[in-house]
């Protein structure tokens, strides 16, 4: 079973404008979620992480929202760079035990 | 260079083989993770530990596989009689034990592959 979801596979952006990428999860355990990125032939990145006591995290142009009710969270780049074309794969937590989506192949446009 | 070293970088072999990967952790980490990842899918929990506790042993895909940490510092996962199904990348992460929620840091993994 999939408890994380990410629907979107691919994704394209203009330099500059903002990058939005969604993620699900059906776990109400999950109290902890984080955001990766991933280069060819390279081990997933940590970007930014959230706990479950907030709604918002900020770190430079990352910011990750997540919506409880919704059990819904989204990256946020902005303003993208062609450097941050990559696979970005969100993961939720609960007892130590991580979980992943399937990933987002993000292609910044320069 | 003080991140997760993960070797060998690549391993073929012949079905029904044994094989062993080894994991360095961060030197301070006290946790560390193992993962499989098959192409198009995100990583795929097997085991964790704390020091050399194996604290999460459930998720192994079956009793082929095993993994160690003897001394709480590096780890090693073993997969007995392989199978073409087990080609993958195998990950290694670790993080730190601590009041709050830690990141985990990935290696670049071991790619795994079957004849």
């Amino acid at each position: 079973d999939q408890q994380v979801k990410q629907n979107s596979p691919s994704l394209s952006v203009q330099e500059g404008r903002i990058s939005i990428l969604n993620c699900d999860y059906t776990n109400s355990m999950f109290d902890y979620f984080l955001w990766y990125k991933k280069y060819p032939a390279e081990g997933p990145t940590f970007l930014i992480s959230i706990s479950s006591i907030k709604d918002k995290n900020e770190d430079g142009r990352f910011t990750v929202f997540l919506n409880k009710s919704a059990k819904h969270l989204s990256l946020h780049i902005v303003p993208s760079q062609p450097g941050d074309s990559a696979v970005y794969f969100c993961a939720a937590s609960a007892s130590n035990q991580f979980y992943f989506g399937t990933g987002t192949s993000l292609t910044v446009i320069p | 260079d003080t991140g997760v070293s993960q070797d060998p970088r690549h391993k073929i072999t012949k079905r029904g083989q044994n094989v062993t990967f080894r994991c360095d952790p961060i030197s301070e980490h006290n946790r560390l993770y193992w993962y499989r990842q098959t192409l198009g899918q995100g990583p795929e929990f097997l085991t964790y530990f704390q020091n050399e506790a194996q604290l999460e042993k459930s998720r192994l895909l079956s009793d082929r596989f095993s993994a160690e940490r003897p001394k709480g510092s590096f780890s090693t996962l073993e997969i007995q009689r392989t199978e073409q199904g087990d080609s993958a990348m195998y990950l290694c992460a670790s993080s730190l034990d601590g009041y709050d929620n830690q990141p985990q840091h990935f290696g670049d993994g071991t790619r795994l592959s079957i004849l």
